[in-house]
């Protein structure tokens, strides 16, 4: 089946603008996540959606990053009054359910990601 | 808190030689996961492999093993007989059992195979 996929693949913006980055998960999944790769370093948290709840928002770095996952299925991650700082790979990832399951049940599979670049 | 940490930065080998990646994670939680991802030059991160933390035994697939220790909190990862394919970067990563599986990356290690 179709695996997470990320829309746009690549994202130009200027510095101050609004941008909104797409993830559609695997079918039947209910967790979703994001992350954010920096050059050079791995994946870092941002958060988490059990359903259409954040469960976990944590890792967003600050009040200019959103998500929202309103129908439990497609997620925007929304980020405004963009930042030199901000640009990264932006990373989906889906799994079945919840942690807690010693199983692959809950297998993050991850989509190919955004690259964002603010200019 | 968790802490993945790959001392490795970059690694170049000539094709067929053997090569071992090292992780090194910190945790409080008992129980926990421990993974391995590829990230091939086009970006997308691809899982090679799942540990649980109660599951000390060594595992191989194909020209891949990993050797999780316990006592010193070590999962690393070994690539026998190395390809060309095999060029990329490699995470290691940490997950916790509880209710936030968030997992937590290393930096990553970059693997150069030359032919």
């Amino acid at each position: 089946g179709a695996g997470v996929s990320q829309t746009p693949s690549n994202k130009v913006t200027e510095k101050g603008k609004y941008v909104e980055l797409r993830c559609d998960p695997i079918s039947g999944h209910t967790a979703l996540y994001w992350y954010r790769q920096s050059l050079g370093q791995g994946p870092e948290f941002l958060i988490y959606f059990q359903g259409t709840g954040a469960a976990d928002d944590s890792g967003l770095p600050n009040d200019r990053f959103f998500a929202v996952r309103p129908e439990g299925s497609v997620s925007t991650l929304k980020i405004q009054r963009t930042e030199r700082g901000d640009s990264a790979v932006y990373l989906c990832a889906s799994s079945y359910g919840t942690s807690g399951g010693l199983s692959s049940y809950n297998e993050q599979f991850f989509g190919p990601g955004t690259r964002l670049t603010v200019l | 808190a968790q802490k993945v940490t790959q001392a490795q930065t970059e690694i170049s080998v000539v094709e067929k030689e053997d090569v071992t990646l090292d992780c090194v994670y910190e945790t409080r939680d008992t129980t926990y996961y421990l993974f391995w991802y590829k990230q091939p030059p086009s970006g997308e991160l691809v899982f090679l492999i799942r540990r649980n933390s109660f599951d000390e035994q060594n595992e191989i697939s194909g020209r891949y093993s990993w050797n999780f220790q316990k006592s010193t909190s070590s999962f690393n990862f070994t690539i026998t007989a190395s390809q060309v394919v095999d060029s990329a970067v490699y995470f290691c990563a940490l997950r916790a059992t509880g209710a936030n599986s968030k997992l937590t990356f290393g930096k990553g290690i970059t693997l150069s195979v030359r032919p």
